[in-house]
Protein backbone atom coordinates (compact mmCIF):
# COMPACT_ATOMS: atom_id res chain seq x y z
CA UNK A 1 0.00 0.00 0.00
CA UNK A 2 1.91 3.29 -1.40
CA UNK A 3 1.88 6.24 1.47
CA UNK A 4 1.23 9.79 0.34
CA UNK A 5 3.81 10.89 -2.86
CA UNK A 6 4.85 14.13 -3.47
CA UNK A 7 6.83 14.92 -6.68
CA UNK A 8 9.10 16.80 -7.29
CA UNK A 9 11.83 16.26 -4.44
CA UNK A 10 13.54 19.48 -4.81
CA UNK A 11 12.67 22.25 -7.10
CA UNK A 12 14.68 25.86 -7.87
CA UNK A 13 12.56 28.84 -9.17
CA UNK A 14 13.28 32.43 -9.94
CA UNK A 15 11.59 35.26 -7.93
CA UNK A 16 8.39 35.84 -10.06
CA UNK A 17 8.03 32.51 -11.91
CA UNK A 18 5.20 30.36 -11.30
CA UNK A 19 5.20 26.40 -9.87
CA UNK A 20 3.23 23.31 -9.76
CA UNK A 21 3.48 20.90 -7.04
CA UNK A 22 2.27 17.42 -7.00
CA UNK A 23 0.54 14.98 -4.26
CA UNK A 24 -0.89 11.52 -4.77
CA UNK A 25 -2.94 10.61 -1.16
CA UNK A 26 -2.33 7.72 0.51
CA UNK A 27 -5.30 4.21 -0.92
CA UNK A 28 -8.40 5.03 0.15
CA UNK A 29 -8.21 8.82 1.54
CA UNK A 30 -9.87 10.98 -0.33
CA UNK A 31 -9.14 14.74 1.64
CA UNK A 32 -5.76 16.37 0.18
CA UNK A 33 -3.89 19.14 2.80
CA UNK A 34 -0.98 21.38 2.00
CA UNK A 35 1.19 22.79 4.45
CA UNK A 36 4.22 25.25 4.39
CA UNK A 37 6.74 24.23 6.56
CA UNK A 38 10.11 26.91 6.68
CA UNK A 39 12.85 26.16 8.42
CA UNK A 40 13.10 25.99 11.96
CA UNK A 41 9.47 25.98 12.53
CA UNK A 42 6.32 23.67 12.69
CA UNK A 43 4.17 23.38 9.18
CA UNK A 44 1.27 25.80 8.60
CA UNK A 45 -1.94 24.88 6.85
CA UNK A 46 -2.58 26.32 3.58
CA UNK A 47 -5.74 24.77 2.41
CA UNK A 48 -7.45 21.35 2.15
CA UNK A 49 -9.31 19.85 -0.90
CA UNK A 50 -12.29 17.81 -0.57
CA UNK A 51 -14.42 16.09 -3.64
CA UNK A 52 -12.57 18.47 -6.04
CA UNK A 53 -13.47 21.85 -3.69
CA UNK A 54 -11.22 23.99 -1.82
CA UNK A 55 -12.88 23.28 1.65
CA UNK A 56 -10.55 25.00 4.20
CA UNK A 57 -8.11 27.95 3.38
CA UNK A 58 -5.56 29.28 6.02
CA UNK A 59 -3.82 32.51 5.63
CA UNK A 60 -2.34 32.53 2.51
CA UNK A 61 -2.90 34.97 -0.46
CA UNK A 62 -4.20 34.20 -3.72
CA UNK A 63 -0.70 33.36 -5.30
CA UNK A 64 -1.27 30.06 -3.68
CA UNK A 65 -4.00 27.94 -5.41
CA UNK A 66 -4.82 24.34 -5.68
CA UNK A 67 -6.70 21.43 -7.85
CA UNK A 68 -8.25 18.40 -6.78
CA UNK A 69 -9.02 15.37 -9.34
CA UNK A 70 -11.50 13.06 -9.83
CA UNK A 71 -8.46 10.01 -8.52
CA UNK A 72 -7.90 12.36 -5.56
CA UNK A 73 -4.56 13.30 -6.53
CA UNK A 74 -4.00 17.31 -5.61
CA UNK A 75 -1.94 20.23 -7.37
CA UNK A 76 -0.99 23.06 -5.65
CA UNK A 77 0.18 25.82 -7.74
CA UNK A 78 2.31 29.21 -6.36
CA UNK A 79 2.69 32.25 -8.74
CA UNK A 80 4.83 35.34 -8.54
CA UNK A 81 6.75 33.74 -6.68
CA UNK A 82 8.89 35.52 -3.88
CA UNK A 83 12.16 34.91 -2.18
CA UNK A 84 9.97 33.93 1.59
CA UNK A 85 8.00 31.37 -0.73
CA UNK A 86 11.22 28.97 -0.27
CA UNK A 87 10.48 26.15 2.23
CA UNK A 88 9.26 22.39 2.54
CA UNK A 89 6.05 21.88 0.91
CA UNK A 90 3.99 19.12 2.51
CA UNK A 91 1.03 17.31 1.61
CA UNK A 92 -1.54 15.02 3.92
CA UNK A 93 -4.01 12.56 3.07
CA UNK A 94 -7.04 11.06 5.31
CA UNK A 95 -10.24 10.16 5.13
CA UNK A 96 -13.34 12.17 5.49
CA UNK A 97 -15.38 9.93 7.18
CA UNK A 98 -16.26 10.34 10.72
CA UNK A 99 -12.97 8.70 12.17
CA UNK A 100 -10.85 9.97 9.76
CA UNK A 101 -8.52 12.13 12.13
CA UNK A 102 -4.92 11.19 11.20
CA UNK A 103 -3.50 12.78 9.10
CA UNK A 104 -0.32 10.75 6.94
CA UNK A 105 2.45 13.11 5.39
CA UNK A 106 4.09 12.39 2.29
CA UNK A 107 7.54 13.51 2.13
CA UNK A 108 7.53 16.69 0.86
CA UNK A 109 8.71 19.21 -1.69
CA UNK A 110 11.88 21.54 -1.15
CA UNK A 111 11.27 24.55 -3.02
CA UNK A 112 14.47 27.30 -2.84
CA UNK A 113 13.65 30.59 -4.63
CA UNK A 114 16.67 32.08 -5.84
CA UNK B 1 -0.60 31.55 13.22
CA UNK B 2 0.92 28.69 15.55
CA UNK B 3 -1.66 27.42 18.16
CA UNK B 4 0.63 25.11 19.64
CA UNK B 5 3.59 25.82 21.73
CA UNK B 6 6.28 23.13 22.40
CA UNK B 7 8.37 23.50 25.28
CA UNK B 8 11.28 22.96 25.29
CA UNK B 9 11.85 23.81 22.12
CA UNK B 10 15.14 21.89 22.53
CA UNK B 11 16.55 18.71 24.58
CA UNK B 12 19.54 16.92 24.89
CA UNK B 13 19.65 12.96 26.73
CA UNK B 14 21.38 10.17 26.85
CA UNK B 15 20.62 6.77 25.25
CA UNK B 16 18.36 4.92 27.89
CA UNK B 17 16.83 7.93 29.44
CA UNK B 18 13.41 9.18 29.02
CA UNK B 19 12.26 12.30 26.85
CA UNK B 20 9.05 14.44 28.00
CA UNK B 21 8.02 17.42 26.07
CA UNK B 22 5.32 19.53 26.24
CA UNK B 23 2.81 21.19 24.17
CA UNK B 24 0.19 23.96 24.87
CA UNK B 25 -2.97 24.98 23.11
CA UNK B 26 -5.45 28.03 22.78
CA UNK B 27 -8.50 27.03 21.15
CA UNK B 28 -11.39 24.24 21.15
CA UNK B 29 -9.98 20.79 19.89
CA UNK B 30 -11.33 17.48 19.53
CA UNK B 31 -8.15 15.66 18.58
CA UNK B 32 -4.55 16.33 19.22
CA UNK B 33 -2.08 14.77 16.93
CA UNK B 34 1.59 13.80 17.46
CA UNK B 35 4.49 13.93 14.78
CA UNK B 36 8.05 13.26 14.57
CA UNK B 37 10.29 14.57 11.18
CA UNK B 38 13.72 13.61 10.75
CA UNK B 39 16.41 16.50 9.20
CA UNK B 40 13.20 18.08 7.44
CA UNK B 41 11.66 15.49 5.88
CA UNK B 42 8.47 14.36 5.70
CA UNK B 43 6.17 13.94 9.29
CA UNK B 44 4.90 10.73 10.63
CA UNK B 45 2.44 9.74 12.51
CA UNK B 46 2.96 9.06 16.15
CA UNK B 47 -0.17 9.10 17.83
CA UNK B 48 -3.67 10.60 18.21
CA UNK B 49 -5.53 11.51 21.16
CA UNK B 50 -9.13 12.11 21.22
CA UNK B 51 -10.32 15.22 23.50
CA UNK B 52 -12.49 12.68 25.27
CA UNK B 53 -9.54 10.98 26.31
CA UNK B 54 -7.02 11.66 29.01
CA UNK B 55 -3.72 9.11 28.55
CA UNK B 56 -2.78 7.04 25.75
CA UNK B 57 0.00 4.45 25.14
CA UNK B 58 2.20 3.37 21.61
CA UNK B 59 5.13 1.38 22.51
CA UNK B 60 7.54 3.51 24.08
CA UNK B 61 5.40 6.69 23.58
CA UNK B 62 2.69 7.92 26.14
CA UNK B 63 0.52 10.95 25.49
CA UNK B 64 -1.26 12.63 28.05
CA UNK B 65 -4.17 15.36 27.78
CA UNK B 66 -5.43 18.20 29.75
CA UNK B 67 -8.31 19.66 28.04
CA UNK B 68 -9.25 21.89 31.35
CA UNK B 69 -5.40 23.13 30.82
CA UNK B 70 -5.06 23.29 27.40
CA UNK B 71 -2.13 20.72 27.59
CA UNK B 72 -1.05 17.60 26.49
CA UNK B 73 2.49 15.58 27.04
CA UNK B 74 4.19 13.27 25.37
CA UNK B 75 6.95 10.92 27.15
CA UNK B 76 9.25 8.61 25.12
CA UNK B 77 10.62 5.76 27.53
CA UNK B 78 14.03 4.10 26.74
CA UNK B 79 15.38 6.54 24.36
CA UNK B 80 17.50 5.57 21.50
CA UNK B 81 19.87 7.13 19.07
CA UNK B 82 17.50 6.85 16.50
CA UNK B 83 14.65 8.75 18.18
CA UNK B 84 16.99 11.71 17.39
CA UNK B 85 14.35 13.95 15.77
CA UNK B 86 11.86 16.95 16.22
CA UNK B 87 8.64 16.68 17.61
CA UNK B 88 5.15 18.40 16.72
CA UNK B 89 2.11 18.54 18.23
CA UNK B 90 -0.80 19.65 15.85
CA UNK B 91 -4.54 20.21 17.15
CA UNK B 92 -7.43 19.25 14.90
CA UNK B 93 -11.16 20.21 15.43
CA UNK B 94 -13.40 17.46 13.27
CA UNK B 95 -15.61 20.14 12.39
CA UNK B 96 -13.46 22.35 10.40
CA UNK B 97 -11.95 19.66 8.45
CA UNK B 98 -9.65 18.64 11.07
CA UNK B 99 -6.92 20.88 9.30
CA UNK B 100 -3.89 20.86 11.44
CA UNK B 101 -2.31 23.63 13.63
CA UNK B 102 1.38 22.74 14.43
CA UNK B 103 3.15 23.99 17.42
CA UNK B 104 7.20 25.54 16.61
CA UNK B 105 8.45 21.56 17.56
CA UNK B 106 10.66 20.02 20.22
CA UNK B 107 14.25 19.32 18.54
CA UNK B 108 15.60 15.92 20.28
CA UNK B 109 18.89 14.74 20.03
CA UNK B 110 19.93 11.47 22.15
CA UNK B 111 23.45 10.65 22.71
CA UNK B 112 24.85 6.92 22.18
Amino acid sequence: DAGVTQSPTHLIKTRGQQVTLRCSPKSGHDTVSWYQQALGQGPQFIFQYYEEEERQRGNFPDRFSGHQFPNYSSELNVNALLLGDSALYLCASSWAGASGLEQYFGPGTRLTVT
Amino acid sequence: SQQGEEDPQALSIQEGENATMNCSYKTSINNLQWYRQNSGRGLVHLILIRSNEREKHSGRLRVTLDTSKKSSSLLITASRAADTASYFCATGFKAAGNKLTFGGGTRVLVKP
